[in-house]
């Protein structure tokens, strides 16, 4: 089975701060990879997506995140966070059966 | 509206009780899936689905039970067998089960707990 880690389980940042959250996957195959986010309240939504192409890929609400196939990796970054911001990040990985992998999840305070 | 409607919101499991948790969903998606969120330890799969009447342990199915009679509905029966059910349920499905890019749409979550 595949294994999806992030790094931080708690991050506490003031508004206008950068964020770059951290995930690595286990996988070693083509791999689609995610961030969903979970505002307080509300359903799991995805923040965006990487397939192929552009290893950059940007998604909702200023967010981005970079693929880098030789560290397994694929962070997460916004330039300035907004205290709408504060919700729980996961990375998922998805493989060439349709299964998803999650990782532990993020959870992002920012403060006003 | 499409979505996938997940109930009860909240529901209780007595010592020795087995739980049905529905999963339902009018969005015509070959593929469901059922997750255990738990603090700390991110979503974990139970069980998932590709098509009707086919489904396939996740990495945790032991003390769970799934069928997929119909395309729009996955049930999830929390067993006596698992010892350690209070949980957060969600049911996810994606459009088509034989491909491997599409994103998850989420269902609103079960809150299971022990009595």
């Amino acid at each position: 089975a595949q294994s999806v880690s992030q790094h931080n389980h708690h991050v506490i940042l003031s508004e206008a701060a950068s964020l770059e959250l951290g995930c690595n996957y286990s996988y070693g195959g083509t791999v689609n990879l995610f961030w969903y986010v979970q505002y307080p309240g509300q359903h799991l939504q995805l923040l965006l997506k990487y397939f192929s192409g552009d290893p950059l890929v940007k998604g909702i609400k200023g967010f981005e995140a970079e693929f880098i196939k030789s560290k397994f990796s694929f962070n997460l970054r916004k330039p300035s966070v907004q205290w709408s911001d504060t919700a729980e990040y996961f990375c998922a990985v998805n493989d060439n059966f349709n299964k998803f992998y999650f990782g532990s999840g993020t959870k992002l305070n920012v403060k006003p | 509206d499409g979505g996938i409607t997940q109930s009860p919101k909240y529901l209780f499991r007595k010592e020795g009780q087995n739980v049905t948790l529905s999963c339902e969903q009018n969005l015509n998606h070959d593929a469901m899936y059922w997750y255990r969120q738990d603090p700390g330890q991110g979503l974990r799969l139970i069980y998932y689905s590709q098509i009707v009447n086919d489904f396939q342990k996740g990495d945790i199915a032991e003390g769970y039970s799934v069928s997929r009679e119909k395309k729009e509905s996955f049930p999830l029966t929390v067993t006596s067998a698992q010892k350690n059910p209070t949980a957060f349920y969600l049911c996810a499905s994606t459009p088509r089960g034989q491909t491997t890019n599409e994103k998850l749409f989420f269902g609103s979550g079960t809150q299971l707990s022990v009595l």
